[in-house]
């Protein structure tokens, strides 16, 4: 199975503040990679895939890069509804995987 | 609009097999394309992919749990159903449904999700 490992696991953020994630994982997967938002209680909703594209309807200041084993996510501008925890997804291959999840709190 | 619902027990025991529905409307499985996955979170815990089911009825399963696991399309076209047998405490989860759209084939990425259901495994 493909590992995929977030960094940090945890950040305290302000509002405004620029914050970046990364996920890694343990082999190539191309730009198979997907990133979500979960806030308490609710189900994960699908922000970036393939790597860099922004889902219909997700605000701008969210965006992510990267190919092979490396990639963020960036958050330009913190607003206070984007305190979640955010998770990276590798699709590359079945099984697929997710990473250990990232909680942005207010700082 | 494109929606998926889990439903089954909320409670079950040790040993026994749990079966959950996820009941969606607003796409069909048989477009090319198309595929539900089941994910499960414990409380507290990260998200866990299960299985897959795609639109030409190919089956993947997570690798600690497929000799348990069983994915499945319903009797009518808007079901796809998920059994896990000898369930422990340790099964403790919600359970999600989501779907992979038609046409997603540069990133599998799950697009629509449910609201999950939350099961408990306890005697």
């Amino acid at each position: 199975d493909i590992q995929m490992t977030q960094s940090p696991s945890s950040l305290s953020a302000s509002v405004g503040d620029r914050i970046t994630i990364t996920c890694r994982a343990s082999q190539s997967i191309n730009t198979y990679l997907n990133w979500y938002q979960q806030k308490l209680g609710k189900a994960p909703k699908l922000l970036i895939y393939a790597a860099s594209s922004l889902q219909s309807g997700v605000p701008s200041r969210f965006s992510g890069s990267g190919s092979g084993t490396d990639f963020t996510l960036t958050i330009s501008s913190l607003q206070p509804e984007d305190f979640a925890t955010y998770y990276c997804h590798q699709s590359y291959s079945t099984p697929h995987t997710f990473g250990q999840g990232t909680k942005l709190d207010i700082k | 609009q494109v929606t998926l619902r889990e439903s089954g027990p909320a409670l079950v025991k040790p040993t026994q097999t749990l079966t959950l529905t996820c009941t969606f409307s607003g796409f069909s499985l048989t477009t090319s394309g198309t595929c539900v996955n089941w994910i499960r979170q414990p409380p507290g815990k990260a998200l866990e992919w299960l299985a897959r089911i795609d639109w030409d009825d190919d089956k993947s399963y997570s690798t600690s749990l497929k000799t348990r696991l069983t994915i499945s399309k319903g009797p009518y076209n808007d079901q796809v159903l998920l059994k896990l047998t000898n369930m422990d405490p340790v099964d403790t989860a919600t359970y999600y449904c989501a779907r992979i759209p038609p046409f997603a084939t540069s990133s599998y990425a799950m697009d629509v999700w449910g609201p999950g259901t939350t099961v408990t495994v306890s005697s």
